[in-house]
């Protein structure tokens, strides 16, 4: 079965300061990775996928991700958050057999302090 | 063009009712997936339907159950409410092609209460 484990539960960083967030999955086969977030009282939005090519994808907003198949991570970056990338943050993988099933980590929650 | 959409947008429900949530997927979507978010945790899948069926399902139990209409709007039934059931309840559109890779769309969510 697929996991996925996301490290940081909660992160708290000022304005400009770079950002990383970690995601590791379990899964023997080809995947397919995801990076949601979900701002306060809004939808899931994706920010960035992988699905093969690149390991390094680049999404909205000036975050970018980095696909390791060795060491089976996804990890989130931006060199230099603002206050609205005040949100939480959710990786997520699919077996890339065609059906778009995702299984999610339990998220991290930015804040941002001015 | 209309992005999925979900409704009712909460809910409060008491303890053995049934609850029915529905949800319309992005234009040009055919296929819906169910997922229930639990406070502080990640979205848990399920299931999915295609073609008015269920395609996929997840380690939920039987008293979850859905439907797919013909023009691919789809219902989330939930039987004998818990008060674990109490939970937000999001609905992801996504064109179905097996092979195909396509990313998911979500609507805001039905947020369910049990009392």
């Amino acid at each position: 079965a697929q996991s996925v484990s996301q490290h940081n539960h909660h992160v708290i960083l000022s304005e400009a300061a770079s950002l990383e967030l970690g995601c590791n999955y379990s899964y023997g086969g080809t995947v397919n990775l995801f990076w949601y977030v979900q701002y306060p009282g809004q939808h899931l939005q994706l920010l960035l996928k992988y699905f093969s090519g690149d390991p390094l994808v680049k999404g909205i907003k000036g975050f970018e991700a980095e696909f390791i198949k060795s060491k089976f991570s996804f990890n989130l970056r931006k060199p230099s958050v603002q206050w609205s990338d005040t949100a939480e943050y959710f990786c997520a993988v699919n077996a890339n057999t065609g059906f778009q099933k995702l299984v999610f980590g339990t998220g991290t929650r930015l804040l941002v302090s001015p | 063009d209309a992005g999925v959409t979900q409704s009712p947008t909460h809910l409060i429900k008491t303890r053995g009712q049934q609850v029915t949530l529905r949800c319309s997927p992005k234009s040009g979507h055919d296929t819906v997936s169910w997922y229930q978010q639990a406070l502080g945790q990640g979205p848990q899948f399920i299931f999915q339907y295609y073609e008015e069926e269920e395609r996929q399902r997840g380690n939920f139990p039987d008293r979850f159950s859905g439907h797919q209409f013909p023009n691919y709007s789809s219902e989330l039934n939930v039987n004998a409410l818990l008060l674990g059931d109490s939970a937000l309840y999001l609905c992801a559109s996504s064109s179905g092609q097996v092979g195909l890779n396509t990313e998911a769309f979500f609507g805001q969510g039905t947020r369910l209460t049990v009392v």
